[in-house]
């Protein structure tokens, strides 16, 4: 099961930032956090990870509180593609699975 | 910039056939998964594939599933026959690194079993 818990949806208004939360409370000290979103029926797509810095890139940044038990997505000036549902997701990096568990996620829809 | 790609986009087969998903992973890529996602459900994942051999396979990846390298470029799923159930979006994904790093994803392949 996913280690992670997320609200099942969030509205956003156009050009507005994006805040979108994830509690992973059972982290453990080497396991990272995967930001993915998946638009309709498409390949899940990876946006960004960090470990225990705040982390940004072209697409978003990720905020990862000092304990580690939660973290935010922000996607500064939401646009109407970005409606998606968006996947936190906790995976460790020494000797575990290479796998990606995905959990519900979450619906992110930017209205105009 | 480099994409996984995956063809056909939609396939259609009748219960009991064979069926073969194809995959051409980004090209510097080493390893290779498999996911699946039946409709209105989460993201599975199946197996994953490094240096020639499955390095990880979940419960779903039966004996009915089998995947492969056959050149350079491919990776192919077969399912060896088809089941209503297996009526999915199947995603191929790739990556650099096993544990650690993004897995980038094709745009799947719909198929219907009748």
């Amino acid at each position: 099961d996913a280690k992670t818990t997320q609200p099942p949806s969030m509205d956003c208004a156009e050009g507005r930032a994006a805040n979108l939360p994830c509690n992973h409370s059972t982290i453990s000290g080497n396991e990272y956090v995967y930001w993915y979103r998946q638009i309709h029926s498409q390949g899940p797509q990876y946006i960004i990870h960090g470990l225990k810095n705040n982390e940004t890139n072209e697409m978003a940044s990720l905020i990862i509180t000092e304990d580690r038990k939660s973290s935010t997505l922000i996607l500064p000036h939401a646009t109407l593609r970005d409606t998606a549902v968006y996947y936190c997701i906790v995976r460790g990096t020494q000797g575990g699975s290479e796998k990606l568990v995905f959990g519900k996620g979450m619906k992110l829809t930017v209205n105009p | 910039e480099p994409e996984v790609t995956q063809t056909p986009s939609h396939q259609v087969t009748q219960m009991g056939q064979e069926v073969i998903l194809r995959c051409v992973p980004i090209s510097n890529h080493l390893y290779f998964y498999w996911y699946r996602q039946i409709l209105g459900q989460k993201v599975e994942f199946l197996v994953s594939f490094y240096n020639n051999e499955i390095s990880e396979k979940s419960e779903i990846f039966d004996d009915q599933f089998s995947v492969e390298r056959p050149d350079g470029s491919n990776f192919t799923l077969k399912i060896r026959s088809t089941k209503l159930e297996d009526s999915a979006m199947y995603f191929c994904a790739s990556s650099v690194y096993a544990g650690f790093g993004e897995q980038y994803f094709g745009p799947g392949t719909r198929l219907t079993v009748t």
